[in-house]
């Protein structure tokens, strides 16, 4: 199965700053099929986005997907008090599809 | 809106069966548009995909829990369960049910809370 391997575990910033969270995968995905998800404590996961750069439903054109080949990345260009979360990214273009272990980011 | 509500005993006894139901409103489970799915998460760990389920009853499972898994679908209840066999101290996470589009190739666009299922004597 591919693994993939976030970084870093945390993320301490303040508001207004830039987060830059990466994704690194243990063989090729293909970016069509990289998704992010937030998380917030007591929340159920919420899809921020999926086909590698495609913003969900919802969510502001502050956050942002890239990436190629094994590494993948998240940006939210700048953080808002909503936006301190845990982020998980996940592949679904090869069975069984797998999840990052999270980055949280803290103020 | 679409939610998505488990429910299920939070504590099962080890080598016993762990069983959680999720219940849709405002969607359908018969819809063919989508697959109902399950997801975990054991203390301290990431997410890991356990299956999912289309109307026709067909089924895709993570072959890690492929021996031991079994979710079904029950139309006329509007609900999706999840049954975990043979249980262990390994299986205690947080337990989610989701939804992603039926396009082979698609993320899990809604998600429940997640319920707690502790495995322990």
């Amino acid at each position: 199965e591919i693994v993939l391997t976030q970084s870093p575990g945390t993320l301490s910033l303040s508001p207004g700053e830039r987060a830059t969270l990466s994704c690194r995968a243990s063989q090729k995905v293909s970016t069509y099929y990289v998704a992010w998800y937030q998380k917030k404590p007591g929340q159920a996961p919420r899809l921020v986005i999926y086909d590698g750069s495609k913003r969900a439903t919802g969510i502001p054109d502050r956050f942002s997907g890239s990436g190629s080949g094994t590494d993948f990345t998240l940006t939210i260009s700048r953080l808002e008090p909503e936006d301190f979360a845990v982020y998980y990214c996940q592949q679904y273009g090869v069975s069984p599809r797998t999840f990052g272990q999270g980055t949280k980011v803290e103020v | 809106q679409l939610q998505l509500q488990e429910s299920g005993p939070g504590l099962v006894r080890p080598s016993e069966t762990l069983s959680l139901t999720c219940t849709v409103s405002g969607g359908s489970v018969s819809s063919s548009t989508y697959y109902w799915g399950w997801i975990r998460q054991s203390p301290g760990k990431g997410l890991e995909w356990i299956g999912c389920i289309y109307n026709t009853g067909s089924t895709n499972y993570n072959p890690s829990l492929d021996s031991r898994v079994t979710i079904s679908v029950d139309m006329s209840k509007n609900q999706f369960s999840l049954t975990l066999r043979s249980v262990t101290a390994a299986d205690t996470a947080v337990y989610y049910c989701a939804r992603r589009a039926s396009s082979q190739l698609s993320p899990f666009d809604y998600w429940s809370q997640g319920t707690l299922v502790t495995v322990s004597s």
